[in-house]
């Protein structure tokens, strides 16, 4: 999967219960991203890691939590709070002199 | 913080025709626009990118166009064929590892046998 695994690919969380989405990259990148792509929109960040045990919010984090303890792992946790979370994700990462992200396949996740 | 403008939203062209996108930006300091293509239920992939330093790139059918001063960026696909059809993503960054990408809302290209 060029070097970038998401699992699972398809996820049904019940009303109230968390999620956790994995993000796995064995290409050695510092930088990793989570993303969130609605049907027919274009991809909203919702949290980023420029290096293990750092990360900043995005533009809609309100929900969501993450975790960089490895350089190699980046896992999205979809929380009670996140209101309206059916839909598609996508981790990326992106390396040192390197342009460009890197996308994992994605996981689509569907509210029940 | 950056704000990327895509337009059209949806393309439809009929094979052997040009396709063109144009997306517009609004933080001066980046200097980083790539350009993805997404096929259906599939992750982006990178088709084409071009930083600040240049005004135009080319890669066989694909070329894309930027002016700094006005702020936007094009892609240009020439001699569509069917398997362009897809949604095509702008977007733009501070450059280097670590800036993260603004994308644009995405322009569904439908190219038409």
């Amino acid at each position: 999967d060029g070097g970038i695994t998401q699992s699972p690919k398809y996820l049904f969380r019940k009303e109230g219960q968390n999620v956790t989405l994995s993000c796995e990259q064995n290409l050695n990148h510092d930088a990793m991203y989570w993303y969130r792509q609605d049907p027919g929109q274009g991809l909203r960040l919702i949290y980023y890691s420029q290096i293990v045990n750092d990360f900043q919010k995005g533009d809609i984090a309100e929900g969501y939590s993450v975790s960089r303890e490895k350089k190699e792992s980046f896992p999205l946790t979809v929380t009670s709070a996140q209101k309206n979370p059916t839909a598609f994700y996508l981790c990326a990462s992106e390396g040192q002199g390197t342009f460009g992200y890197t996308f994992g396949s994605g996981t689509r996740l569907t509210v029940v | 913080g950056e704000n990327v403008e895509q337009h059209p939203s949806t393309l439809s062209v009929q094979e052997g025709d040009s396709a063109v996108i144009k997306c517009t930006y609004s933080d001066s300091a980046s200097n980083y626009f790539p350009w993805y293509k997404q096929e259906l239920g599939k992750r982006p992939q990178l088709i084409i990118d071009i930083r600040s330093n240049v005004g135009e790139k080319k890669d066989q059918r694909i070329a894309v166009t930027l002016n700094k001063t006005a702020k936007h960026f094009s892609l240009h696909i020439t001699e569509t064929q069917p398997e362009d059809s897809a949604v095509y993503f702008c977007a733009a960054s501070r450059g280097a590892a670590g800036n993260k990408l603004t994308f644009g809302g995405g322009t569904r290209v439908l190219v038409k046998p």
